[in-house]
């Protein structure tokens, strides 16, 4: 079945580190592969999306490429802030399967 | 647009009670989807409403858990009895039926089964 490696946390940076979080992924098809941020208090909210291979999906300074090749979808930031801080999930959904598939979560904490 | 709202945010029961979980989606979107994160893992699907009817409930670990969604609104998830296990993090998500991956998530509703 489907499944999603995330790199484990917790992860501690400093202001302007760069950030990447590795994410690796298993699927029978062709999935679009997804980025999803919980900020404290709140809901998931997805962050970037990618549907195809050398798909290279961005927001809020954050990229992340579809490689099919080595099966991975790592998320990267240049210079994190402090509002930065928050559980970041990798996750998959499969081609015409709406049901997402995520891994465990790394949880960012990013100091002044 | 209101977002998905969920109650209660925080639940602690004793093993063996009943617990109900609320989720009120985003007017309008017929998708409804229900998921689960234990202790810190991945957060795992439960099932799909399209409109009332369950379109997939594969994720559904046992017949411990009951899931509704009477007239296509608001759904509800039934834990009866609730074991230790239960413990975690329930999440809502909606989505228009013309954007079956444009989810918005509720905050969640934190189980704690003691």
């Amino acid at each position: 079945g489907d499944s999603v490696t995330q790199m484990e946390g917790p992860v501690t940076l400093s202001e302007e580190a760069f950030l990447t979080i590795n994410c690796t992924y298993t699927a029978t098809g062709y999935p679009s592969l997804f980025w999803y941020v919980q900020y404290p208090g709140e809901g998931l909210q997805l962050l970037l999306k990618a549907t195809k291979a050398d798909d290279k999906g961005s927001n809020k300074g954050f990229e992340a490429t579809y490689r099919k090749e080595t099966t991975s979808f790592h998320l990267e930031k240049g210079s994190v802030q402090v509002s930065d801080s928050a559980v970041y999930f990798c996750a998959l959904s499969d081609l015409g399967d709406y049901k997402l598939s995520f891994g465990a979560g790394t949880t960012v904490t990013v100091r002044a | 647009e209101a977002g998905v709202t969920q109650f209660p945010s925080h639940s602690v029961i004793e093993k063996g009670q009943t617990v109900t979980l609320r989720c009120d989606p985003i007017s309008g979107h017929d998708n409804l989807y229900w998921y689960r994160r234990v202790m810190g893992k991945e957060i795992k699907f439960l099932l799909h409403f399209v409109k009332e009817s369950k379109q997939d409930e594969s994720g559904m670990p046992n017949n411990r858990f009951l899931a509704e969604r009477t007239g296509g609104t608001y759904s509800t998830l039934k834990v009866q009895p609730a074991e230790l296990e239960d413990s975690g993090v329930y999440f809502c998500a909606s989505s228009r039926p013309s954007q079956p991956y444009g989810y918005t998530f509720g905050s969640g509703t934190r189980l704690t089964v003691v």
